[in-house]
């Protein structure tokens, strides 16, 4: 079946030391964004790439960047980790921008990594 | 002012029941309405998609969109344990930003 994976599901870093978060679709969709999600809290888009083209979203912090080597893989590194960006941390890929009234141009979510900040 | 205002809930009925689910927003120029079920430990599922104003059923759920009143709602009819989930509303004005609401937990008693 054509998804969206991401891996590790679950991370366990201490504070300060760089982790990346993978994630990888068979849908070959042109756009991949990354979402971070705190407990009982709505998903915040972090940036997204449309193909190559990367997109900060403008309130996003500096210790968060990726990477997209081919149309397949997305990363997520954040380069210090601290307390505050424990959270589930979702990939989730569109054929492209706008809907144009057909459901298959929304975003479809991967099962997320659960990061923990010791 | 959130864009987006959903009751976190939680909401607990029993088997059978119908759970209604609703959210408000501020944007008039959201024309797509999307409703995501999440359950515990995973990705949010897209599981009603609207375009405009109107109703749209699919199986055992509605969701209805009124735009004049900036709301939006998912009912869920003869509801299931394993319905059991938290549900997230998200819009769109027609491009890649879409604007969620923080989700309701319902819990489907047997």
């Amino acid at each position: 079946d054509a998804m969206v994976i991401q891996n590790p599901r679950y991370q366990v870093t201490q504070f300060g030391k760089p982790v990346t978060l993978s994630c990888s679709q068979t849908l070959n969709h042109n756009v991949m964004y990354w979402y971070q999600q705190k407990s009982s809290q709505a998903p915040k888009l972090l940036f997204h790439y449309y193909d190559k083209d990367f997109n900060n979203e403008a309130d996003t912090p500096d210790n968060f960047q990726s990477r997209r080597p081919n149309t397949s893989f997305c990363f997520l590194d954040i380069r210090s980790p601290g307390l505050g960006d424990a959270a589930m941390y979702l990939c989730a890929t569109s054929r492209g921008f706008g809907f144009g009234g057909l459901v298959t141009d929304t975003q479809y979510f991967g099962p997320g990594t659960r990061l923990t900040v010791l | 002012q959130k864009e987006v205002e959903q009751d976190p809930g939680p909401l607990s009925v029993p088997e059978g029941a119908i759970v209604s689910l609703n959210c408000t927003y501020s944007n008039s120029a959201f024309q797509y309405f999307m409703w995501y079920r999440q359950y515990s430990r995973k990705g949010p599922e897209l599981l009603m998609y609207t375009y405009s104003s109107g109703n749209k059923e699919d199986g055992r759920f509605t969701a209805q969109v009124d735009k004049s009143s900036k709301y939006i709602s998912l009912f869920i009819r003869d509801s299931q344990p394993s319905d059991s989930a938290t549900y997230l509303c998200a819009m769109s004005e027609d491009d890649y930003k879409l604007s969620f609401g923080a989700g309701t937990t319902v819990t489907v008693r047997a």
